[in-house]
């Protein structure tokens, strides 16, 4: 069964820091790739979004994400993070059969960023 | 456009007592889903409907009930509350049939504790 990885549950950095979360993926087919992000109180948001062409795609406030296919990894990136950061970040894949017409993701478990002041 | 909204914000049942949540979108989405939030589990699909009058099992379907009488409208029914249903439910929505599979546009989310 396809699933998703962020190895990453909870990460602190100051503000100013960079950073960089990382998502696996296990299917070997055609992949649609999202990150989202949760603030706290709040539902989630699109960061940005992966479908095909340039593997390096930017997203809103600073953030962008690589397509490495051969890594099965779309790893999430921001040179120097604020405290508005703080937030729940998810990696999410449609993947092929699984997706399909039917557009469902597969969400990984989260990471929590703090960034402290 | 209000997007996806949810209805209850909050709620709070005893074991064994029933409940609907309703989500609305105004997008005219095909697809709209069911999935619940738990720490460290993400978010895990329980239910999806692909049309009108369509629905079909997630990943978690035990113990919820879903309808799509109207395009806009998704509803999730408990129909006998555990505390293991104590969680955050969202519903999504998303593009219509045929087109790139876009993202999901989420809605707020409801808070339901089950006693």
């Amino acid at each position: 069964a396809q699933s998703v990885s962020q190895h990453n549950h909870h990460v602190i950095l100051s503000e100013a820091a960079s950073l960089e979360l990382g998502c696996n993926y296990s299917y070997g087919g055609t992949v649609n790739l999202f990150w989202y992000v949760q603030y706290p109180g709040q539902h989630l948001q699109l960061l940005l979004k992966y479908f095909s062409g340039d593997p390096l795609v930017k997203g809103i406030k600073g953030f962008e994400a690589e397509f490495i296919k051969s890594k099965f990894s779309f790893n999430l990136r921001k040179p120097s993070v604020q405290w508005s950061d703080t937030a729940e970040y998810f990696c999410a894949v449609n993947a092929g059969n699984y997706g399909g017409a039917t557009n469902k993701l597969i969400f990984g478990t989260g990471t929590l960023l703090a960034v402290q002041p | 456009n209000a997007g996806v909204t949810q209805t209850p914000k909050f709620r709070v049942l005893k074991t064994g007592q029933s409940m609907t949540l309703l989500c609305a979108q105004d997008m005219n989405h095909e697809y709209m889903y069911w999935y619940r939030q738990d720490p460290g589990m993400g978010l895990r699909l329980i239910h999806y409907s692909v049309g009108e009058g369509t629905t079909a099992k997630g990943e978690v379907p035990d113990g919820y009930n879903v309808s799509r009488l109207k395009k806009q409208n998704f509803l999730l029914g408990l129909e006998s509350a555990a505390p293991s249903q104590t969680s955050v439910y969202f519903c999504a929505s998303s593009s219509p049939r045929g087109a790139i599979p876009y993202e999901q546009y989420f809605g707020p989310g409801t808070r339901l504790t089950v006693t």
